[in-house]
Formats: structure tokens, C-alpha cells, sequence
């Protein structure tokens, strides 16, 4: 299995509150990435880090920022929570040292309820 | 654009018989990959398959099986004789070649249900 540790596990807080959740990777992979799952859509790219202080915004990016100071970490923060960023919050990893879109591996995810 | 279609949102199935998921894609760019991922109810998400574009030739791995077809932007993937263990959402995935990074779109995934 892929190093990947996502904490918390499990959150449960209130609107307007902030959070952060974490992932972090034994692999010493260049991309990192997190995504929302939620039924009918599938995975959705919220954020996406190539590198130390390097990201970039996903498809589903409103409400959320990122930031990676080390290669092996990278946070998902909730400035302020809503109800609709009720979701399971995923973390992965790949290479990236090829050109040639290597799978990327998955933490066990976060789910988080803003109640 | 890029978009990853799985027409089927839920799918029973009795132990052992076979069951073919089917995901179509839509992509502008001559160099791609494609993926299976698997998410049992455990949760993870557990990668079975990279196809590239270049390489159209089916892959059997055990009792799995994919179906590359770029004539007809599929990429398809057979159980043969399903077992419960087989129960679990499963998405299609899809990359452009040439991208600065990773980028993986999902499809919306299909739940097979295997029943004993």
C-alpha cells in the first residue's frame, strides 16, 4: 500500500467554523492532490500541489485552500464551513517523473459533516 | 473537454455469473490513459488498471478483463464469475497526455452489487 495517511478520519463541526485536514505521504511523490466524493459525481479535483509552495486550483476549488511547505504534507483548509462541504474528502498521490500519467494512489479518506 | 461516462449507475448481479461495466470517454488529445479504480465498502480506493492510448490490446488479469476500443471510446471492464467480494463501486478514469501534471477526470462510478 501507498504511505498515504489522511487525519482526521472522521470530523464532525458546525458551520462557519474553519478546518483543516491533513495528508501525508511516505513516498516522496511530486504531485499531490485532494478531492470531494459525493453520490452522482464521482471524484472531484478540488486542489492540486507539483511541488513545495506549488498549486494550483481544481475544478470544485470555491471554498477551499491549500498549502505544502514539505513534500510529504499537504493541507485542505475550510476557511469558513458549510453545509454543502459535507462530503468524503480524499488525498492522492502520484510520481509524476514521467510524462506518462502515472495511476495515482489514494489515502482511506476523511469524512467530514458540517452540521 | 474531457468528460467520463458510466452509464450505469447500479448493477446486481448473481454470484458467479459474469457482468461488464462500461465507460465511454470523450477526449480532443491523440495521447491519453485510462484507469479502473475500485472502491469496496471499506472505502479505499484501490487502482487495477492503466491503459495508454498507444496500446489498444484487451488485458486479462485473473477473472477481470478490459475492453479498449478506440473506435468507439470505450473502455470496458468483465468480472467473469462474480464473487461478493467483487461488490464495490468501480470508476472509469481518464488522462490527457501532455498535462503538467496528473490530472485524472472521474466518472460518476457504478455499483455492482453480487449477490450469493
Amino acid at each position: 500500500d501507498a504511505g498515504i495517511t489522511q487525519s482526521p478520519r472522521h470530523k464532525v463541526t458546525e458551520t462557519g467554523t474553519p478546518v483543516t485536514l491533513r495528508c501525508h505521504q511516505t513516498e516522496n511523490h511530486r504531485y499531490m492532490y485532494w478531492y470531494r466524493q459525493d453520490p452522482g459525481h464521482g471524484l472531484r479535483l478540488i486542489h492540486y500541489s507539483y511541488g513545495v509552495k506549488d498549486t494550483d486550483k481544481g475544478e470544485v476549488s470555491d471554498g477551499y485552500s491549500v498549502s505544502r511547505s514539505k513534500t510529504e504534507d499537504f493541507l485542505l483548509t475550510l476557511e469558513s464551513a458549510t453545509s454543502s462541504q459535507t462530503s468524503v474528502y480524499f488525498c492522492a498521490i502520484s510520481d509524476g517523473t514521467q510524462r506518462s500519467n502515472q495511476p495515482q494512489h489514494f489515502g482511506d479518506g476523511t469524512r467530514l459533516s458540517i452540521l | 473537454a474531457q468528460k467520463v461516462t458510466q452509464a450505469q449507475t447500479e448493477i446486481s448481479v448473481v454470484e458467479k455469473e459474469d457482468v461488464t461495466l462500461d465507460c465511454v470517454y470523450e477526449t480532443r488529445d491523440t495521447t491519453y490513459y485510462l484507469f479502473w479504480y475500485k472502491q469496496p465498502p471499506s472505502g479505499e480506493l484501490v487502482f487495477l488498471i492503466r491503459r495508454n492510448s498507444f496500446d489498444e490490446q484487451n488485458e486479462i488479469s485473473g477473472r477481470y478483463s478490459w475492453n479498449f476500443q478506440k473506435s468507439t471510446s470505450s473502455f470496458n471492464f468483465t468480472i467473469t464469475a462474480s464473487q461478493v467480494v467483487d461488490s464495490a463501486v468501480y470508476f472509469c478514469a481518464l488522462s490527457e497526455g501532455g498535462t503538467s501534471y496528473d490530472k485524472v477526470i472521474f466518472g460518476p462510478g457504478t455499483s455492482l452489487s453480487v449477490i450469493p
